[in-house]
């Protein structure tokens, strides 16, 4: 049964890098079948996705954060990570790792949906 | 990109039948069939409930059904059960190759 499990320093300071793993285990990183991605909550509010990445490298991210954000993988190690770089406290989430199912349709490669998730971590940005 | 549009609230008695709504633009909702639905307990991950508009991953109950007309897809719930109360979250791809989400709706079984 595969699994998600998000990890990293749960306190930032701010204008710092915050950094996260997220470890797949009971399947390999590596399939055809599906992307990788991180989605954020803030305390008390919705989800907000912040981007997705392929085994080969492929990423896709949110406008609002692309200048900000970096998601890598490394298939050697069955993980995929997330950097978000200048943080404020605005950036203060849960943050969570999900598997993500996609097609192509009309020769465009179309994400669409989160079907496993990872219990999510708790990152706090504050002095 | 914008949020989706959910109503903040719903509401509902057990066995009663109640309807989520969840509105976009030509851009996402409109634009393509791939509208997604999660249920979310309090302190606990998503759940992916619909996907492609009305289709059940494997073990989810068929008392969730998913629909859309134009720009406004919907998650129904019939049979309301106390274990749905929850917050429930749309989501659409979208024309830029990314994904958005709706605000979410906390459903309460009175």
């Amino acid at each position: 049964q595969l699994q998600l499990q998000e990890s990293g320093p749960g306190l930032v300071k701010p204008s710092e890098t915050l950094s996260l793993t997220c470890s797949v285990s009971g399947g390999s990183i590596s399939t055809s079948s599906y992307y990788w991605g991180w989605i954020r909550q803030p305390p008390g509010k919705g989800l907000e996705w912040i981007g997705n990445i392929y085994y080969s490298g492929s990423s896709y991210y949110n406008p609002s954060l692309k200048s900000r954000v970096t998601i890598s993988v490394d298939t050697s190690k069955n993980q995929f990570s997330l950097k978000l770089s200048s943080v404020s406290a605005a950036d203060t989430a849960v943050y969570l790792c999900a598997r993500v199912m996609w097609q192509i349709y009309d020769g465009e490669l179309r994400l669409h949906a989160f079907d496993i998730w990872g219990q999510g971590t708790m990152v706090t940005v504050s002095s | 990109q914008s949020a989706l549009t959910q109503p903040a609230s719903v509401s509902g008695s057990p066995g009663q039948s109640i309807t989520i709504s969840c509105t976009g633009t030509s851009s996402d909702v409109g634009g393509y069939n791939y509208v997604s639905w999660y249920q979310q307990h309090p302190g606990k991950a998503p759940k992916l409930m619909i996907y492609e508009v009305s289709n059940r991953p494997s073990g989810v109950s068929n008392r969730f059904s998913g629909s859309k007309s134009a720009y406004t897809a919907s998650l129904t719930i019939s049979g309301l059960q106390a274990e749905d109360e929850a917050n429930y979250y749309c989501s659409s791809y979208t024309s830029s190759s990314t994904v958005v989400f709706g605000g979410g709706t906390k459903l309460t079984v009175l």
